[in-house]
């Protein structure tokens, strides 16, 4: 069954402490992409990747750190100076062969603080 | 200016009803254009492309227009299972920017 998996589907954070958020996928694309969503919001991109071992930052990348060392893998570490990490985290992955592909997501991760 | 706007609503209206709604982005060089849907505490789902000729899938009707960088979607004969947030989304050179989207209530 194709798709892009996350995982937890809920997580909560100590004061200080690093988390890391998995995505993966087995639908062969080239791009992956991590967004936050507030509630209320629209989404913010937070880091995106076009090819293994490369990644970008997005528009709200302070806090955040990511990794690309395998096509299917993209996971999201939220770290200790990102002060307000509480909000919904959204993977999604689209074909880079054509530009503007459309971007499909998974089901989200939703990180708390304790 | 936002660089995608769209009423928020909500937008309440009875089954079997045609709505509309309309978005407008700011970036001219904006390339491809997107409906979302995304149910309550849900991921964002693709609903459809929008292409510049305007485009038909089943009960929802997309519409472009670049010249005035104004997006629109209607639905037809509106069902329950329509009621959810509907985000408009502008892509160039594949990293998308998203409304804030507009929520749809469809009642018995």
């Amino acid at each position: 069954d194709g798709g892009i998996t996350q995982s937890p589907k809920y997580l909560f954070r100590k004061e200080g402490q690093n988390v890391t958020l998995s995505c993966e996928q087995n639908l062969n694309h080239d791009a992956m992409y991590w967004y936050r969503q507030d509630p209320g919001q629209g989404l913010r991109l937070i880091y995106y990747s076009q090819i293994v071992n490369d990644f970008q930052k997005g528009d709200i990348a302070e806090g955040y750190s990511v990794s690309r060392e395998k096509k299917e893998s993209f996971p999201l570490t939220v770290t200790s100076a990102q002060k307000n990490p509480t909000a919904f985290y959204l993977c999604a992955s689209s074909a880079w062969t054509e530009i503007n592909q459309p971007q499909h997501f998974g089901d989200g991760t939703r990180l708390s603080i304790l | 200016r936002k660089e995608v706007e769209q009423d928020p609503g909500p937008f309440n209206v009875p089954e079997g009803a045609t709505v509309a709604f309309n978005c407008t982005y700011s970036n001219s060089a904006s390339q491809s254009f997107f409906w979302y849907r995304q149910d309550c505490r849900k991921e964002p789902k693709l609903l459809m492309s929008v292409y510049s000729s305007g485009n038909e899938d089943g009960r929802f009707t997309a519409q472009l227009n670049r010249a005035s960088q104004y997006i629109s979607l209607l639905i037809r004969d509106s069902k329950l299972s329509d009621s959810a947030t509907y985000l408009c989304v502008v892509s160039r050179y594949s990293t998308l920017t998203f409304g804030k989207g507009t929520m749809l209530l469809v009642s018995p």
